[in-house]
This record gives C-alpha cells, structure tokens and sequence, in this order.
C-alpha cells in the first residue's frame, strides 16, 4: 500500500458518458498529479494540483477536468468518452511541488473500459 | 513540451545476464528520476539524480546521469526474475512537473 487511494479500481462506461474518478493523496502530501497510461502512449502527464490551486496543465483534453479540494483529495472528471480514453489513470502524491527528494508516490490506478 | 526517449522499448534476458536502458533528453536536465513498475502494478520512485556525472547504486543496481545532464542510464547487475517490469526515467518541465520517457519493457527468461 502505497498510501495513495484511488477509487474505483476499474470502471467500464459507454461512449459519451461522464465519470468521475477520485484520488486521496499519501498523509502530508500537498501536491497531487493525474496521469494517463495507455498501451502506445506511455505514462502522460495530465494536471497537477498543488495545496487546492491549479498548478500545471499538460496533455489534458478539454472534455476532461479536474479539482483538488480542502481535504486535499482530488477529481478527474471525464465526459464526452469516446473509445480512445480507455487507459489506466493513475494519481501521483508528493510533499512539495518539485518532488525532488523523493519522487512520486503512485495510486493503483482506475482502469477504465469505454464501450 | 519536454522530450525524454527511452532505449531500448523492449528487452529480453536470460536470467543471470546483465541489462541496461538508456534515456536522452532533448533539453538539460537539472535532475533526472527512475521508476520501476511491475506488470499490473504501478510506478514505484527509485532514486534520484542531480549532479553532473553522478553515479548511484542500489545492490544490482547502478544509475548514471550524463556529464551533459542530457542523458542517464540505468544498468542492472545479473538479472534475477524479480526484476521483470518496465523501467521509467522522467525528466522535470520547467513547471517541474516529471514528463516521464516512454520506458523499457524488460522480460527475464528464467
């Protein structure tokens, strides 16, 4: 246990629908990361959220949103799914904003199936 | 964006054989991070390079980031089967968020 949760571990959804995927971040974490793992795509970066504030974007599509909330935990929210969002989507923790020590501590992932 | 290859995309061993993969940035990097993720599983932090020349060792293990900082390698030592999975470098964007290479996909014969 890496003391990343992400919830839930797999989910299968039809094309044009909406999910929301949730993340709580390792104890003491400030900085929470989403990225997106498919099979010809290696690991992408999508957003970064840093102590509730927005802090970086990368290759995240419009249709897809995210927000990081007092507690700290964390949403993707993705709608409009087509067949090509189907990847693993994993949420990273780290103390700080730079993750320079000691890297990122990784979730499980949520597997998600567009059908 | 930032630009990390990884090479080889994949690579099978004997058990017993040594194994090496190479990642090259476009750019200076100013640290460089590996990551070990086992099939199923997900992206474990290994270790973490700053200086210009730097060489670390985990037991089978040795990293090493380029004089340039522009590449790093990760060589392990006689391969056992509890090394199977693929291994990430990620490079910090300016923003200092980690664009993560594209990684390598070891395979251990036993």
């Amino acid at each position: 246990d890496s003391g990343v949760t992400q919830t839930p571990k797999h989910l299968i959804t039809a094309t044009g629908q909406r999910v929301t995927l949730r993340c709580s971040p390792r104890s003491g974490d400030l900085s929470v990361y989403w990225y997106q793992q498919s099979l010809d795509q290696g690991l992408q970066f999508l957003i970064q959220y840093y102590n509730g504030e927005e802090r970086a974007k990368g290759n995240i599509l419009e249709r897809f949103s995210a927000q990081q909330f007092p507690d700290l935990h964390s949403e993707l929210n993705l709608s409009s799914l087509e067949l090509g969002d189907s990847a693993l989507y994993f949420c990273a923790s780290s103390r700080d904003n730079r993750a320079i020590r000691s890297g990122y501590t990784f979730g499980s992932g949520t597997r998600l199936t567009v059908v | 964006g930032q630009q990390v290859m990884q090479i080889p995309q994949y690579q099978h061993v004997q058990e017993g054989e040594d194994f090496t993969t190479y990642c090259n940035s476009s750019t200076t990097l100013s640290n460089i991070q590996w990551y070990k993720q086992r099939p199923g599983g997900h992206p474990v932090f290994l270790i973490q390079l700053v200086k210009s020349g730097e060489v670390k060792k985990q037991k089978r293990l040795t990293f090493q980031f380029g004089e340039a900082k522009k590449n790093s390698s990760l060589h392990i030592t006689a391969t056992q089967t509890t090394d199977v999975g693929t291994y990430f470098c990620a490079g910090p964007s300016t923003g200092n968020q980690f664009y993560f290479g594209t990684g390598t996909s070891l395979t251990v014969i036993p």
